[in-house]
């Protein structure tokens, strides 16, 4: 079947204004996950979201990022009034929680902000 | 939670030299224990994973080897190829709320360089 998709594959955007991010998980995956990743770094985590269970917001930077998974399915991640610092490769991953087995993760998105 | 620490940060082999990455985990519950390599612009993608239950495990010029005890594991690439050059992270596994499994946890990666 398909892996997991992140939508868009690029995303460049002004100072100032909001974006979304996409990501379609692989299906019957109940652990999702948001990382951040600057040029030649390592992944950041910024979220987690664990089934039905409250997701795990502690990595995330700011209060002008969100995220929310609507029906145990696909995953948006909102970035406000976007800053230049915010310019990076936004990776999610997919896991069946349940098998404590690997995560898969999406081509990711690279977004830039001028 | 769980805190996963990696070393090197960079690390240089000439081709046909073994590589050794090794990484410590705080929480001794931690369970699974995946390694996941990153090819410039591409995704991570996992290459080899074990688990508490088991102590080395070998997939053709890769191993892992996981010490409980000392909570740490470590990744050994042997005959290195100018191929293997990559970002390598390992990860952890924290079981929560009396389950068998968990959030993953990345250490922060290595960054292979095989010369030829």
């Amino acid at each position: 079947g398909a892996g997991v998709s992140q939508s868009p594959s690029n995303k460049v955007t002004e100072k100032g204004k909001d974006v979304e991010l996409r990501c379609d998980p692989i299906s019957g995956h109940t652990a999702l996950y948001w990382y951040r990743q600057s040029l030649g770094q390592g992944l950041e985590f910024l979220i987690y979201f664990q089934g039905n269970s409250a997701p795990d917001k502690s990595g995330l930077p700011s209060d002008r990022f969100s995220a929310e998974r609507t029906g145990g399915s696909v995953s948006t991640l909102t970035i406000q009034r976007t800053q230049q610092e915010d310019s990076a490769v936004y990776l999610c991953a997919s896991s069946f929680r349940e098998r404590n087995t690997e995560a898969f993760f999406g081509q990711g998105t690279r977004l830039t902000v001028v | 939670g769980e805190n996963v620490e990696q070393h090197p940060s960079t690390l240089s082999v000439q081709e046909g030299d073994s590589a050794v990455i090794k990484c410590t985990y705080s929480d001794s519950a931690s369970n699974y224990f995946p390694w996941y390599k990153q090819e410039l612009g591409k995704r991570p993608q996992l290459i080899i994973d074990i688990r508490s239950n088991v102590g080395e495990k070998k997939d053709q010029r890769i191993a892992v080897t996981l010490n409980k005890t000392a909570k740490h594991f470590s990744l050994h690439i042997t005959e290195t190829q100018p191929e293997d050059s990559a970002v390598y992270f390992c990860a952890a596994s924290s079981p929560a709320g009396g389950t068998s499994y968990g959030k993953l946890t990345f250490g922060q990666g290595t960054i292979l360089t095989v010369h030829p």
